[in-house]
């Protein structure tokens, strides 16, 4: 079956860095990337969808320049939190949907998702 | 856009007992509604999912029910085992044109416990 290898698993950072999250597809190609987050206690919250080769699509609320998405090829998209304070520690999780060699679509494939602490 | 509210936000049987989850929709046009099963700090994991054009679905111990005039559909769990201790999301979506899959909108979510 479909994998989406996500990396890191955890990661803290200091207030006002910058931090890169990974996601890979493996044995497919994931023409869409969804990013969600998820507080303590909470749903999935869906912060932006990504289509390789174009420009990502926020969700009202979140901020594009906050939170960078780049889905450059059709097997990787990162997420990268700029500036981060301390209300951005949470759970970041993605989902890939795409096709294999096969043509068999695979609809929506999680990352193992990365617990983000900002100190 | 999509709205989905879930409940209860907790449930707690025992074991053997059955357990229910309800979730309502927004959006007629949403026809892909898919059940999470999460443990803590994991993925979220696909146990059932229902498309608009069937009622029901049913694989084992768990069914799923859909009733589009109502916009609302459940999870149903039967012989319920503490490995099914879990919280539990429901999500409705929309199909973006032929077989593709659109965004997910995902309820609140269920803590369900189940005792021995």
């Amino acid at each position: 079956g479909a994998v989406v290898s996500q990396h890191p698993s955890r990661v803290i950072c200091k207030s006002g860095t910058s931090v890169k999250i990974e996601c890979r597809s493996l044995d497919f190609q994931a023409t869409t990337m969804f990013w969600y987050r998820q507080f303590p206690k909470q749903s999935l919250m869906l912060m932006a969808t990504s289509n390789e080769g174009s420009k990502a699509t926020y969700e009202q609320g979140v901020e594009k320049d906050k939170f960078l998405i780049n889905h450059a090829s059709l097997t990787l998209s990162t997420l990268t939190v700029t500036s981060a304070h301390p209300e951005d520690s949470s759970f970041y999780i993605c989902s890939a949907r795409g096709r294999d060699t096969s043509r068999f679509l695979y609809g929506y494939t999680f990352g193992s998702g990365t617990r983000l602490t900002v100190v | 856009g999509e709205n989905v509210e879930q409940h209860p936000s907790t449930l707690s049987v025992q074991e053997g007992d059955s357990a229910v989850i309800k979730c309502t929709y927004s959006d007629s046009a949403s026809n892909y509604f898919p059940w999470y099963k999460q443990e803590l700090g994991k993925r979220p994991q696909l146990i059932i999912d229902i498309r608009s054009n069937v009622g029901e679905k049913k694989d084992q111990r768990i069914a799923v029910t859909l009733n589009k005039t109502a916009k609302h559909f459940s999870l149903h769990i039967t012989e319920t085992q503490p490995e099914d201790s879990a919280v539990y999301f429901c999500a409705a979506g929309r199909f973006a044109g032929g077989t593709s899959y659109g965004k997910l909108t995902f309820g609140q979510g269920t803590i369900l416990t189940v005792h021995p």
